[in-house]
């Protein structure tokens, strides 16, 4: 099993700031399948990238995703009062498909 | 615009199975290529996939619940379904319906259901 290490466990910023948040995986990720979701209080997550570094529809820009291998980051350029939530990365390119631990992005 | 709902029980007793039900909306559950899976969040062990169902009638599971899941599909009421079987108070979740593409481009989960609180208790 393929264990995601997301670091840091919180981080604290203002709206405006640059966010780069962290995932480590314990072996390869096959083909790079290597996705990261958006979760705020009371809601589903939310498909942000997918394959490392492609952005899901309707995503807007200021997200970007890169890395291979067993490092991957997920950066929001410029961080807005509504990206202040819980990020997830996950891999689902070997069984089983596994989650990280998440990462809160505060205030 | 295809939606996803999860439907079940509620509250559900110790060593009793789990049924829930996740109903899809706006599209076909047989179109090609689409995983349906179920993925939990507890507290204590954040997000945990439970496992797929493919397109074509596939299984794959979590080889950590394997010997308690069962997923299937009933593609006529365009629906898939999760039995868990064995429940205990680690059981207690919010549990999720997904789909995912497995074909290129594979996107991990892209649509979500808003999820259902499942509680274990006696």
């Amino acid at each position: 099993e393929i264990v995601l290490t997301q670091s840091p466990a919180t981080l604290s910023l203002s709206p405006g700031e640059r966010a780069t948040l962290s995932c480590r995986a314990s072996q390869s990720v096959i083909s790079n399948y290597l996705a990261w979701y958006q979760q705020k209080p009371g809601q589903a997550p939310r498909l942000l990238i997918y394959g490392a570094s492609s952005r899901a529809t309707g995503i807007p820009d200021r997200f970007s995703g890169s890395g291979s291998g067993t490092d991957f980051t997920l950066t929001v350029s410029r961080l807005e009062p509504e990206d202040f939530a819980v990020y997830y990365c996950q891999q689902y390119g070997s069984s089983p498909w596994t989650f990280g631990q998440g990462t809160e992005v505060e205030i | 615009q295809l939606q996803l709902q999860e439907s079940g029980p509620g509250p559900v007793k110790p060593s009793e199975t789990l049924s829930l039900t996740c109903t899809v909306s706006g599209g076909s559950m047989s179109s090609f290529g689409y995983y349906w899976g179920w993925i939990r969040q507890s507290p204590g062990k954040g997000l945990e996939w439970i496992g797929n169902i493919y397109y074509s009638g596939n299984t794959y599971y979590n080889p950590s619940l394997k010997s308690r899941v069962t997923i299937s599909v009933d593609t006529s009421k365009n629906q898939f379904s999760l039995n868990l079987s064995s429940m205990t108070a680690a059981d207690t979740a919010v549990y999720y319906c997904a789909r995912s593409s497995g074909t290129s481009p594979k996107r991990g989960f892209d649509i979500w259901g808003q999820g259902t609180m499942v509680t274990v208790s006696s």
